[in-house]
């Protein structure tokens, strides 16, 4: 089946500076989402993106829908400690009923 | 607004018991789906309702898994002679309507099987 690839598995970086992650496919989306989870919590709905060289925006956040929509990227700007979480891509299987697969993850560390 | 809700937030069950595990959609979502996430995973996809039918189960594992959401609202997730391997986080979503990509999460239930 389709899968979405996240790496690092953790990342590390200083309150005030730039992060951005990426997650990869073997094969084409045509959507991609992007999720925050934090502990004890349900992943919450960050970006979605719809068109291949999308870029989208959501205050700090900003996410761009790969030209060969085998890719997306995140990019987090000027770190704030509440920013710490497990950042997840998402995006649908081929077929109608729009179920997720999700890539496993990666958790973003701040320090103050 | 009030977003997905699901209760139990925690449940311990011995092995071989039943649990019921239930969600609340956000009002007027017909899409609603159930996912199951273990330790250090993403979501994986279990079950996806639209309106009151089960339009798509291929993601339950076995037999001993069942859902219904019999007035296209509130879903229950059943799972019958629970095993150790069922430990996890179930996890509830509902969209908009057909292809609502933009799934709203619950907080999930934490199903411990001892």
């Amino acid at each position: 089946g389709q899968q979405l690839n996240q790496s690092p598995q953790s990342m590390f970086i200083q309150e005030g500076e730039d992060v951005s992650m990426n997650c990869t496919s073997s094969s084409i989306f045509n959507t991609w989402l992007w999720y925050k989870q934090d502990p004890g919590e349900g992943p919450v709905l960050l970006i979605a993106l719809y068109k291949a060289g999308e870029l989208t925006s959501n205050g700090r956040l900003t996410a761009q829908f790969g030209i060969t929509r085998k890719d997306s990227f995140l990019n987090i700007s000027a770190s704030i400690p509440s920013d710490v979480g497990i950042y997840f891509c998402a995006g649908p299987n081929t077929g109608a009923n729009s179920k997720l697969t999700f890539g496993k993850g990666i958790t973003l560390s701040v320090r103050p | 607004g009030a977003g997905v809700s699901q209760t139990p937030s925690n449940k311990v069950t011995e092995k071989g018991k039943y649990v019921e595990l239930r969600c609340d959609p956000i009002s007027g979502h017909t899409a609603l789906y159930w996912y199951r996430q273990s330790l250090g995973q993403g979501p994986e996809f279990l079950i996806y309702f639209q309106g009151t039918g089960a339009a798509d189960d291929s993601g339950l594992p076995n037999d001993r898994f069942f859902a219904v959401r019999p007035e296209g609202s509130v879903s229950t997730l059943k799972i019958q002679r629970t095993e150790r391997g069922d430990s996890a986080v179930y996890l509830c979503a509902s969209a908009v309507g057909r292809g609502g990509y933009e799934q709203y999460f619950g907080p999930g239930t934490r199903l411990t099987v001892t």
